[in-house]
Order: structure tokens, then C-alpha cells, then sequence
């Protein structure tokens, strides 16, 4: 199985630029998909789609979020966090089965 | 508006069984596998179990931890999908929940709490 590696925590300031990494012990991508998804994740809540397929902002998410990379490294990136945005993060890869996803990354208040 | 709602959690003794149910809407159920991720307390998120279309003959896949003891299996005439969890064990506490995988998991139910203890 595809193991996805993040971070356990981050801190951060409101209004600064929040980078949450997820490295695959493998490529995830195939031609110019990159397959490498990400969730939101509140307490008492299910998760919530972010980004689908490296970069691609899902339906009404707001436009601070934002995702890049390929091949092994990807990013999920919060610029400007807001108060809102404090939850976990988890990464996803549908590039092989089974889907795997990350340990997640809770983002924190500096 | 996509809905999935899982029932059937509970509290249960170790050695003991659960069926978990998820009434699916809003969306072409038989076109779509279905899959079952569960998140222990604290924890990252796991996936379970999941269902085929009928296209792909109800294929399943079935995580290492609950291989021989967790059956997944679709009802397409109701919309349901199910997960029977036999010979439970205290690892197997969790947050079960229900979701359509399209590659990337875009809906998700409010999960249905499995408590595994004597």
C-alpha cells in the first residue's frame, strides 16, 4: 500500500499563509493527473473535501485554499488562515489501491 | 443533494457481531461503488471496506484488519449498502462512515459509532 507521510501538527497566526506538506512512498501521478486529494476535518464532524485531484478546488470551497505538487510532494496551502480553518488535514491517494490516506496535520493557533 | 445516513452502531462485547446500514440518495447508486472508512477515537482515518458497482460485479476489497470478519455487501433496489462486523474486537472501536469513492471522497455520512468492550 501507498504510505502518505504528514506532519502530525502546525502552528500558524491568523491571517499568515498556512503550508501543510503530504509526501507518497511513491509517485501518485499518472501522466498529468496528479492523484492526491484533501480533506478537512472539525471536531465532531465528518471530513470534508478540499481538493481533489492535487489542485482542484472542491464545490464551495473558498478560494484561500489551494493545492500543488506531483509525483511524491504535495501541498495544501491556507493563505489568509482564518479562525474557521482550524481543524485537521488529511491527505488521500487514489493512485493505486487500496486508497490510503495520511495521518493528518492539525492546524493550531500559534 | 447527495444524502448518506448510517445506522446500526452500538455498543458490543468483544467476540460479538454488528450490522451497519447506510441509506444512500441523491445520486446514481447502482452506477457507483461504495466504501466504508472508519476513524478510531483520535485517530486518522482508515478504509474498511468497500463495494463495487454492478458493472465490476459487486467486487470488494477488504482491509488486512478485518479480512474474514467483516462482510460488505449492497442492496442496489433500495439504495443500501451494509457492512456485517463478526468476531469483533477492541481495536475495531470507531466511527464508521459511509462514503462514495470517485477516486477522491467528495460525500460523506455523519458516521455511526461502533464501541467494542466488555
Amino acid at each position: 500500500d501507498i504510505v502518505l507521510t504528514q506532519s502530525p501538527a502546525l502552528a500558524v497566526s491568523l491571517g499568515q499563509r498556512a503550508t501543510i506538506s503530504c509526501r507518497a512512498s511513491q509517485s501518485v501521478s499518472i501522466s498529468r493527473y496528479n492523484l492526491m486529494h484533501w480533506y478537512q476535518q472539525k471536531p465532531g464532524q465528518q471530513p470534508k473535501l478540499l481538493i481533489y485531484r492535487a489542485s482542484n478546488l472542491a464545490s464551495g470551497i473558498p478560494a484561500r485554499f489551494s493545492g500543488s505538487g506531483s509525483g511524491t510532494d504535495f501541498t495544501l496551502t491556507i493563505n489568509p488562515v482564518q479562525a474557521d480553518d482550524i481543524a485537521t488535514y488529511y491527505c488521500q491517494q487514489s493512485r493505486e489501491s487500496p486508497p490510503t490516506f495520511g495521518g493528518g496535520t492539525k492546524l493550531e493557533l500559534k | 443533494e447527495v444524502q448518506l445516513v448510517e445506522s446500526g452502531g452500538g455498543l458490543v462485547q468483544p467476540k460479538g457481531s454488528l450490522k451497519l446500514s447506510c441509506a444512500a440518495s441523491g445520486f446514481d447508486f447502482n452506477s457507483y461503488g461504495m466504501s466504508w472508512v472508519r476513524q478510531a477515537p483520535g485517530k486518522g482515518l482508515d478504509l474498511v471496506a468497500d463495494i463495487s458497482s454492478k458493472s465490476y460485479n459487486y467486487a470488494t476489497y477488504y482491509a488486512d484488519s478485518v479480512k474474514d470478519r467483516f462482510t460488505i455487501s449492497r442492496d442496489d433496489s433500495q439504495s443500501m449498502v451494509y457492512l456485517q462486523m463478526d468476531n469483533l474486537k477492541t481495536e475495531d472501536t470507531a466511527l464508521y462512515y459511509c462514503t462514495v469513492p470517485w477516486g477522491w471522497f467528495a460525500y460523506w455520512g455523519q458516521g455511526t459509532l461502533v464501541t467494542v468492550s466488555s
